[in-house]
């Protein structure tokens, strides 16, 4: 089983700041089955990138998602209010998939 | 577009068993794989396991291998998550999305697990 950790847990920034969350896998596997969900309280998980670069549709382009092997990495640029919430990384190329335990951002 | 419309919120006894459905609409049943995951009350999203309903092939969290069965029904493009011996621990929100990655979601299932 492929184990993602996810680091910080906690990121405290302010809006307009940029965020960096890492996803580090116990193996390495293809970059093609990495996602970045957002989870906010109350809403189902959407996802915003796939294939660990590749935004999905309607997702703004301050979300960008980036790394290969087992290590990658989600970065939101500007931190706009609607961002604070919960990401989770998961792989989806080998059984079973596996998520990440969630970083949380939350404003300063 | 796709849409996933889940059961209502459910209260079980210790021991007891739970299903949930997941009604979908909008896209291709039998083309896409049906996924669920939980989230238990303060922690992350947990796979529980996944069904391609074309060739009806279920596989499973080692965790759960026991005790969960997901099934899907291609003439009502439902699929259901059974998940049995229940104890509190199994508290969760339960989601179904489908495709990979996760595009589509339900709402999620509220199972609570109370004596």
């Amino acid at each position: 089983e492929i184990v993602l950790t996810q680091s910080p847990g906690t990121l405290s920034l302010s809006p307009g700041e940029r965020a960096t969350l890492s996803c580090r896998a116990s193996q390495s596997f293809s970059s093609s089955f990495l996602a970045w969900y957002q989870h906010r309280p109350g809403q189902a998980p959407r996802v915003l990138i796939y294939a660990a670069s590749s935004r999905a549709t309607g997702i703004p382009d301050r979300f960008s998602g980036s790394g290969s092997g087992t290590d990658f990495t989600l970065t939101i640029s500007r931190l706009e209010p609607e961002d604070f919430a919960v990401y989770y990384c998961h792989q989806y190329g080998s059984s079973p998939q596996t998520f990440g335990q969630g970083t949380k951002v939350e404003i300063k | 577009q796709v849409q996933l419309v889940q059961s209502g919120a459910e209260v079980k006894k210790p021991g007891s068993s739970v299903k949930v459905s997941c009604k979908t609409s909008g896209g291709s049943f039998s083309a896409s794989s049906i996924t669920w995951v939980r989230q238990a009350p303060g922690q992350g999203l947990e796979w529980m396991g996944k069904i391609l309903p074309l060739l009806d092939i279920a596989n499973y969290a080692q965790k759960f291998q026991d005790r969960v069965t997901i099934t899907a029904d291609k003439s009502t493009t439902t699929s259901y998550m059974e998940l049995r011996s229940l104890g509190s621990e199994d508290t969760a929100i339960y989601y179904c999305a489908t495709d990979l990655p996760l595009y589509n979601w339900g709402q999620g299932t509220l199972v609570t697990v109370s004596s």
